[in-house]
């Protein structure tokens, strides 16, 4: 059964510091897709990635970088030099092969104190 | 990507009304999605629209409950029927760009608050 698990509810870090958020995701389907959405207070949902499981290179972009694990099927999501905008509550999900339809996680939500 | 619109951006119903949420894209697009969200929680999806054809509703939502029209490629309604304190939510629109199982990007959400 197709799963994505977020277990950290919420994470609280002082501004510049380095967070890791994690997702553990779960599905029979050798070609897949991971995705990571922002959600700000103001509630509308923001796109961050897109990976598809053939492509287990990292990326970065700017401050956040993805680590893509097939080996431990995970998806974790770091943030460097963390800023008060960093907080959010963030999404993992995950859509199998051809189903348009996204499996999300429970969500984590990121607080940076400054 | 896409640019999404939804109106309005809250409001505050009185229990037994039914209100009508708007999403407008500005491109065409031939699949929408409408999602609720309540809080604190994770995204649910309700249905899936696509133009011409009736909407697709996932288990425990139901078509006279969350009627949704989809008249053309870029604009879709979503109905709350019968509203009751529970239907307190962040609805949200999203369009997929790029074809099958490509992303989707969601609209700024309508927050909705039954009393």
């Amino acid at each position: 059964a197709q799963k994505v698990t977020q277990a950290q509810t919420e994470i609280s870090v002082v501004e510049k510091e380095d967070v890791t958020l994690d997702c553990v995701y779960e599905t029979r389907d050798t070609t897949y897709y991971l995705f990571w959405y922002k959600q700000p207070p103001s509630g509308e949902l923001v796109f961050l990635i897109r990976r598809n499981s053939f492509d287990e290179q990292n990326e970065i972009s700017g401050r956040y970088s993805w680590n893509f694990q097939k080996s431990t099927s995970s998806f974790n999501f770091t943030i460097t030099a963390s800023q008060v905008v960093d907080s959010a509550v963030y999404f993992c999900a995950l859509s199998e092969g051809s189903n348009y339809q996204l499996i999300w996680g429970a969500g984590t939500k990121l607080i940076i104190k400054p | 990507s896409a640019v999404i619109s939804q109106k309005p951006s809250r409001d505050i119903c009185q229990r037994g009304t039914s209100l009508t949420i708007q999403c407008q894209v500005d491109s065409q697009v031939t699949m929408m999605f409408w999602y609720r969200q309540q809080p604190g929680q994770s995204l649910t999806l309700i249905a899936t629209a696509n133009q011409g054809s009736e909407a697709t509703y996932e288990s425990g939502f139901v078509i006279d409950k969350f009627p949704i029209s989809r008249p053309n490629l870029t604009f879709s309604t979503l109905t709350v029927s019968n509203m009751s304190p529970e239907d307190s939510s962040i609805y949200l629109c999203s369009v997929e760009v790029g074809g099958s199982t490509d992303t989707q990007y969601f609209g700024p959400g309508t927050r909705l608050t039954v009393l």
